[in-house]
């Protein structure tokens, strides 16, 4: 069975510094890959996600992701931290055949100082 | 963009009372997701919907059941609350297979049985 880990409950960063989050998956196959955002008392907003094709994606808000099949991960990154971003952060995969679902990672709440 | 609409952003319930927590899509979406979502366990898939009076067992079904009589609507149906129940709900819904597509969520519907 596919499984997700978010080694990181909790992350701390200062405004204007950059954020990195882990995010590493269990699958035979390649995987479909996402990052959700959560704000406080709202639902997930889809960061980014990848398919195929370039290991580097790009998402929304400034965020980026890079997959690495070596390493089974799908770090979140982002160079520059705003306020705003802080929230709550979810990793997800997702199978290729039809009639699958996503499976989630713990998330990653991340708070920023100013 | 897909709406996802939960009726409900914040429920208070006694013991024992029969709950609907109801969700409603607005893009055709064939397939349908309830989640619990609780702190440091990510999400859990409760049960899940390809089609119309079509369901699935998730991961965490004990406890609840579901109705999808019309496309745009998926009702996830406590039969008997408990107060082990306390927690998020959150309705998504995808096109097609989720893998590629991911999920659109709703607000979420925060549920206190006492």
């Amino acid at each position: 069975a596919q499984s997700v880990t978010q080694p990181d409950i909790h992350i701390t960063v200062s405004e204007g510094a950059s954020l990195e989050l882990r995010c590493n998956y269990s699958y035979g196959a390649t995987p479909y890959l996402f990052w959700y955002v959560q704000s406080p008392g709202q639902g997930l907003q889809l960061l980014l996600k990848y398919f195929s094709g370039d290991t580097l994606v790009q998402g929304i808000k400034g965020f980026e992701a890079e997959f690495k099949r070596s390493q089974s991960s799908f770090n979140l990154r982002k160079p520059s931290v705003h306020w705003s971003d802080a929230a709550e952060y979810f990793c997800a995969v997702g199978q290729g055949a039809a009639g699958n679902k996503l499976t989630f990672g713990g998330g990653t709440r991340v708070l920023v100082k100013p | 963009d897909v709406k996802v609409t939960q009726s409900s952003r914040y429920l208070v319930k006694r013991t024992g009372e029969k709950v609907f927590l109801e969700c409603v899509q607005d893009m055709d979406h064939e397939n349908m997701f309830w989640y619990r979502q609780d702190p440091g366990l990510g999400l859990r898939l409760i049960y899940f919907s390809y089609d119309v009076k079509m369901k699935e067992k998730g991961d965490i079904p004990e406890g609840y059941s579901v109705s999808r009589e019309k496309k745009e609507r998926f009702s996830l149906i406590l039969e008997s609350a408990s107060t082990n129940q306390t927690s998020m709900y959150l309705c998504a819904s995808s096109l097609g297979n989720p893998g590629p597509y991911g999920y659109t969520f709703g607000s979420g519907t925060r549920l206190t049985v006492v």
